[in-house]
Order: C-alpha cells, then structure tokens, then sequence
C-alpha cells in the first residue's frame, strides 16, 4: 500500500487560511470517508484534528476543517495561528483492516 | 483523561527481539480496539497492527507479519508488542494508540502515548 501522497510543504501568515491537500486512489480516499487528519508538533504525539472526512473530535478548534473530492481529501486551517505551525498527516482506510498514511505537510506560518 | 504509557523500547542488535509494553488509564480499556503505529526518525506515520476488544482479532501491516505479535491483557489495561527478528529499517518511536471517539471507530486514532523509541543496530 503505498503512502498518500502531500505536499511537502504549506505556509500562511497569521489570520490567513492554509490548504493542505491529500491525494490517494480508488482503493482508500476515493471509496471510503474514513479519512483522518494529524498534527504534529517537534518531539511530540500526534493529535486527531479531523476523522471521518469531515468531523471534529471534541476540543479541536472549528478553525480545522475537512473535506473529500474523489480520490483527493483537504484540511484547511482558517485563521492560522502562531501554534498552528507543526507537521499534519493524513490517514485513510483501505479496507481489510489496512490503513494508509499521508507523507506528510510542514505548516510554516510566517 | 486518558493516558497511554509506553515502555520497554531500546537498543537491539539485528535479528534480537524486544516487547513494548503500554499502560492505559482513564477510559474502559476492554471497550476499544487498540493499536500500534511507529514513526522512522524523520519520516512519518506508519500503522503497524491492530487488535479488537477481547484479542480474538489481529491484523497485521505485510512488512511485520510474521515477526510482531500485538496481544492485550484487559485485566492488567495493557498493551503488548512483540518484535522478534528485528531489522535496521524497524529502526522508530512506537506509539500505543487508542481508536475513536466511539467505540466502535475503527478508522480515527484519537489517543496517543509519548512513544517508545526502538533502535536496531549493531
């Protein structure tokens, strides 16, 4: 299962919106809506920001939202913030219990 | 608040074996599916193997089958790992990861632990 694949880098000053696209194939993003969104920040754990395409976990800011077209799923940060500055990953589902990250999005904001 | 506490990562020779081991607290553990992910230093996210809520279900990503086996324990709230015939490429942080929100998600990884940092070398 190869890895979906994103831009290697974004960036946006404060109060802009960023982004971030995520393109895999007709195995994973394009047949299922189970796909989820990582933030990362230097040394730490990942946080879920987005899961199924479009849903928020409880806590994460409405700034962070998703979206799905065809094989090619989007988060866009509105807003951005001095601590929106991090790595995001993508993940989707591609059935049989198989799963399938994104390659990875540094967020600089300027 | 849900914690995931790993442990028992380290330095192996190639070819060796090594158990992680992770602790959770502060949700119904026997109630999630649980999983592992790893993370190359410098590269990104990679899913490794998941199991269900009893342990009666595992799967697998095709670079470990064979050599990792994930098991829980629902009375001790943990989380196993075992890698034997370890690789230079298995080289990574590992993280115990929880699936949600909703115990039935399969397809979200809500909680993490800090992660456990296993080096293959000789």
């Amino acid at each position: 299962q190869s890895a979906l694949t994103q831009p290697p880098s974004a960036s946006g000053s404060p109060g802009q919106s960023v982004t971030i696209s995520c393109t895999g194939t007709s195995s994973d993003v394009g047949t299922y809506n189970f796909v989820s969104w990582y933030q990362q920040h230097p040394g730490k754990a990942p946080k879920l920001m987005i899961y199924e395409v479009t849903k928020r976990p409880s806590g994460v800011p409405d700034r962070f939202s998703g979206s799905k077209s065809g094989n090619t799923a989007s988060l866009t940060v509105s807003g951005l913030q001095a601590e929106d500055e991090a790595d995001y990953y993508c993940c989707s589902y591609a059935g049989s219990q198989n799963y399938v990250f994104g390659t990875g999005t540094k967020v600089t904001v300027l | 608040e849900v914690h995931l506490v790993e442990s028992g990562g380290g330095l192996v020779q190639p070819g060796g074996s090594l158990r992680l081991s992770c602790v959770a607290s502060g949700f119904s553990y026997s109630s999630y599916w649980m999983t592992w992910v790893r993370q190359a230093p410098g590269k990104g996210l990679e899913y490794m193997a998941n199991i269900n809520r009893d342990g009666s279900e595992k799967n697998y990503v095709d670079s470990v089958k064979g050599r990792f086996t994930i098991s829980r324990d629902n009375a001790k709230n943990s989380l196993y790992l075992q890698m034997n015939t370890l690789r230079v490429e298995d080289t990574a942080v590992y993280y115990c990861v929880r699936y949600g929100p909703s115990q039935t998600t399969k397809t979200a990884y809500e909680y993490w632990g800090q992660g456990s940092l296993v080096t293959v070398s000789s």
